[in-house]
């Protein structure tokens, strides 16, 4: 299976700020990565579709860069709403569609 | 707007099936894919595997041959079947409508938790 590997696992970032999060995949998977957003006890949500589409409704705020194995997921003035777990999934090869291991945005 | 809601068992005996239903609302299933995926605190998220409208199917190789997902159009439903269960199988599931090509999940269901103990 294709690992996903998220960096940080955790992170502290005020209001206003600039976060960006890593995904980076074992092998490469061009462009067949999609990011979701996962506030606590609710489902995960879209956010980001082939590495870079921004799904219909997401703040464009939001938006995901790369291709191959490594990929970014930029919160441009993070806000209030915005602190969750974010998951990147790659679909690279189906059918072993893997998750990475979540990367939690915090208050500082 | 389209909406998926689970339901099901929310208790499981070790060894038994676990059978949960999706019901899709304000739209029809038809000309979709459809997904189950459950999230534990150990594993995270773990894609489970789809259906089409059709009824032909993908499965997660490291679940396959326990699993069947399968689909009613009449009723607007699909759903999951997970046998011979474990304490691993404890989790919270998820069902949702995945868009091929890309193969995101663009719209999810609340989830339902089913535990898996004697």
């Amino acid at each position: 299976d294709i690992q996903m590997t998220q960096s940080p696992s955790s992170l502290s970032a005020s209001v206003g700020d600039r976060v960006t999060i890593t995904c980076r995949a074992s092998q490469s998977i061009s462009s067949y990565l999609n990011w979701y957003q996962q506030e606590p006890g609710k489902a995960p949500k879209l956010l980001i579709y082939a590495a870079s589409s921004l799904q219909s409704g997401v703040p464009s705020r939001f938006s995901g860069s790369g291709s191959g194995t490594d990929f970014t997921l930029t919160i441009s003035g993070l806000q209030a709403e915005d602190f969750a777990t974010y998951y990147c999934q790659q679909s690279y090869s189906t059918p072993r569609l893997t998750f990475g291991g979540g990367t939690k945005v915090e208050i500082k | 707007q389209v909406q998926l809601q689970e339901s099901g068992p929310g208790l499981v005996k070790p060894s038994e099936t676990l059978s949960l239903t999706c019901t899709v609302s304000g739209g029809s299933i038809s000309r979709y894919y459809w997904s189950w995926i459950r999230q534990t605190p150990g594993k995270g998220l773990e894609w489970i595997g789809y259906i089409y409208y059709s009824g032909s199917t993908n499965y997660n190789p490291s679940l396959k041959s326990r699993v069947t997902i399968s689909v009613d159009t009449s009723k607007n439903q699909f759903s999951l079947e997970l046998s011979s269960v474990t304490a691993a199988d404890t989790a919270v599931y998820y069902c949702a409508k995945a868009t091929s090509g890309y193969w995101y999940f663009d719209l999810w269901g609340r989830g339902t938790l089913v535990t898996v103990s004697s």
